[in-house]
């Protein structure tokens, strides 16, 4: 069993689609984070929800928008992709928001021709 | 300057080697600590936490955190050629800890067997 389990695995798209990538976790844990790693492996937040409630929401445009329909499910829709969207997308969660550590996903790489 | 500073590498020893990897930050509210490994194509995985100051150990590994000095390592010993993959330091923590971790960019170490 999958901890967390994110999907598409592979997403390749050109400028301007829309595209989704979801997002759940049977870990019973209350929050759960987007971050995106670039191509030089650097990892970094975008978002975090605790009990579907939004919590962190770090300088991304607009066009990303997370959405979280119960505690086990964070998706991550994406308007108007652009080609510098083009990245590794992780999925993480975490028992409870502060000190617990996080787990991950094994990501959806995102290709925006 | 980032928040985390972790040289890159790569970094290539020979099967057997004691490996030391380092990460120096600047945010003095950082209290947990962490390190994370990640295969190619996979997710981050969680190896060591340490809250504050202190070692931990954990079969060939090895974590250190000196936060008078603002500096952590992960050490391995007997290193083994299914080590290699890239190590990234992670670190939260204020008083305001929503959760957020702030990365390393992560060394890539190989192990040669």
């Amino acid at each position: 069993d999958t901890a967390v389990s994110q999907t598409p695995k592979y997403l390749v798209t050109q400028m301007g689609n829309d595209k989704s990538i979801k997002c759940e976790q049977n870990l019973g844990h209350d929050t759960m984070y987007w971050y995106k790693q670039d191509s030089k492996k650097f990892l970094k937040i975008m978002f975090s929800y605790n009990n579907k409630e939004l919590i962190i929401n770090e300088t991304v445009p607009n066009r990303f928008s997370p959405k979280s329909p119960d505690k086990a499910h964070l998706n991550l829709h994406i308007n108007s992709l652009e080609l510098g969207d083009s990245a590794v997308y992780f999925c993480a969660s975490s028992n409870f928001v502060g000190e617990s550590p996080l787990h991950f996903g094994n990501g959806t790489r995102l290709t925006v021709t | 300057q980032k928040e985390v500073e972790q040289d890159p590498g790569p970094l290539s020893v020979p099967e057997g080697a004691i490996v030391s990897l380092n990460c120096t930050y600047s945010n003095s509210a950082f209290q947990y600590f962490m390190w994370y490994r990640q295969y190619s194509r996979k997710g981050p995985e969680l190896l060591m936490y340490t809250y504050s100051s202190g070692n931990k150990e954990d079969g060939r590994f090895t974590a250190q955190v000196d936060k008078s000095s603002k500096y952590i390592s992960l050490f391995i010993r007997d290193s083994q050629p299914s080590d290699s993959a890239t190590y990234l330091c992670a670190m939260s923590g204020g008083s305001s800890n929503t959760g957020k971790l702030i990365f390393g960019q992560g060394t890539t170490l190989q192990v040669k067997p």
